[in-house]
């Protein structure tokens, strides 16, 4: 059964610090998604990342991929107070069937 | 273009009481989805859809059923809510190439009394 293990589950960061998100997964998967949710809302599509080796960047945040490790990570760079948010990855198993992370909660501190 | 959408946005059952929830996409995807989300925990799927008339089971189904009678609705239904079944419900489609993205709607509020 696939399994999705996030770390940490809450992370408190000073503005300008750098940090990483784990996310670790249990079987083999080629697809891997960071979504972002605020507090009472939807979730936001952050990264796909398709393949060993992807590694996409959007402002601040970079996300990576290594399916042999089946490992992904989420660094922050340079962290604002605007990333305050959860981050969940997640990461699809059989057919179509997406598994979560529990999520990082992220605060981030003037 | 409004993506996904869900209604109702907030609903307060009785336990035993039933009820429906809707999920319609204007994007013309092939898949949907059904999870939901309970606090601390990140979304469990439902049940899902990979087309028309066809519905499968994710990870946590018992109590629910789901029906996709057009391509663009997939219906949640709750035939004898339960306490337990107090959650917060999201709805997601995405294309059966490429990326498979889901795309996600703003979430339905359940509480079960």
């Amino acid at each position: 059964e696939l399994k999705v293990e996030q770390n940490p589950l809450f992370l408190s960061m000073q503005e300008g610090k750098n940090y990483t998100i784990y996310c670790n997964y249990s079987t083999t998967s080629d697809r891997l998604y960071w979504y972002r949710q605020d507090p009472g809302k939807s979730l936001e599509s952050l990264f796909v990342l398709l393949s060993n080796g992807a590694v996409k960047q959007e402002g601040r945040l970079m996300a990576s991929l290594d399916t042999k490790a089946r490992l992904s990570t989420l660094h922050i760079t340079a962290a604002v107070h605007d990333l305050s948010a959860t981050y969940f990855c997640a990461v699809v198993g059989g057919f179509n069937d997406m598994r979560f992370g529990a999520g990082t909660r992220l605060t981030v501190k003037p | 273009n409004a993506g996904v959408t869900q209604t109702p946005k907030f609903r307060v059952l009785k336990t035993g009481q039933s009820m429906t929830l809707l999920c319609a996409q204007d994007m013309n995807h092939e898949y949907m989805y059904w999870y939901r989300q309970d606090p601390g925990m990140g979304l469990r799927l439902i049940h899902y859809s990979v087309g028309e008339g066809t519905t499968a089971k994710g990870e946590v189904p018992d109590g629910y059923n789901v029906s996709r009678l057009k391509k663009q609705n997939f219906l949640l239904g709750l035939e004898s809510a339960a306490p337990s079944q107090t959650s917060v419900y999201f709805c997601a489609s995405s294309t059966r190439t490429g990326s498979y993205e889901q795309y996600f709607g703003p979430g339905t509020r359940l509480t079960v009394t």
